[in-house]
């Protein structure tokens, strides 16, 4: 089946700093990759989504100049977490579909856990 | 967007019980689908039904979906303790790509 990976796992930060967290389909090219963040005992609300080679859509509420998104390649995208803050604090997950328009297929990665100091 | 509704938001069960949860919606939907999570850790896809379906299994999972009352339930039988995670359910809004998650259902098997 198909893998995508994300890179860290998890990763512990001093406010004010930038993270920079990476999302990457290891057996398929991902027209689509979407991000999602995870708060305690919550579920997943999607932040934003993202297409190779364009400018990622950001959802209603998501700052797009603190949470960074870049789709460089079919098989990378990238989110950083500029200036850092406890509340930024989460469990962030991408997640990459293979075809654009399909809406029955995503791949999840195992989640990159955020804790800022 | 519209997140799902879930039922139980937490259910405790005996291993070998069987486990009921529940999904509910307001979109239209071309599909639905549920995943398992594991404290900590990332999604895995269950099961995914479409709309033309009312009944679907795989293993000890049974998932219905009922469209005329935008409601879905993951059925698990024969209970393990490996079964304690937290369950979603997900669905896109409107034919569009974007997958909106139900608030889950945090299940735990007592051995």
């Amino acid at each position: 089946g198909a893998v995508v990976s994300q890179h860290p796992s998890w990763v512990i930060c001093k406010s004010g700093t930038s993270v920079k967290i990476e999302c990457r389909s290891l057996d398929f090219q991902a027209t689509t990759m979407f991000w999602y963040r995870q708060f305690p005992k919550q579920s997943l609300m999607l932040m934003a989504t993202s297409n190779e080679g364009s400018k990622a859509t950001y959802e209603q509420g998501v700052e797009k100049d603190k949470f960074l998104i870049n789709h460089a390649s079919l098989t990378l995208s990238t989110l950083t977490v500029t200036s850092a803050h406890p509340e930024d604090s989460s469990f962030y997950i991408c997640s990459a579909s293979e075809l654009a328009g399909r809406t029955d297929t995503q791949y999840f990665g195992p989640g990159t856990r955020l804790t800022v100091l | 967007s519209q997140q799902g509704e879930e039922d139980p938001q937490a259910l405790s069960i005996q291993e070998g019980e069987n486990a009921t949860m529940n999904c509910s919606y307001k979109t239209s939907i071309n599909n639905l689908q549920w995943y398992r999570q594991n404290s900590g850790r990332g999604l895995v896809h269950l099961i995914l039904i479409r709309s033309n379906e009312r009944e679907k299994h795989s293993g000890r999972l049974r998932v219905t979906l009922d469209t005329s009352k935008k409601s879905s339930s993951l059925l698990i039988t024969a209970s393990r303790a490996a079964d304690t995670a937290s369950y979603f359910c997900a669905f896109y809004q409107g034919g569009s790509e974007k997958l909106v998650f139900g608030k889950g259902t945090k299940l735990t098997v007592n051995p």
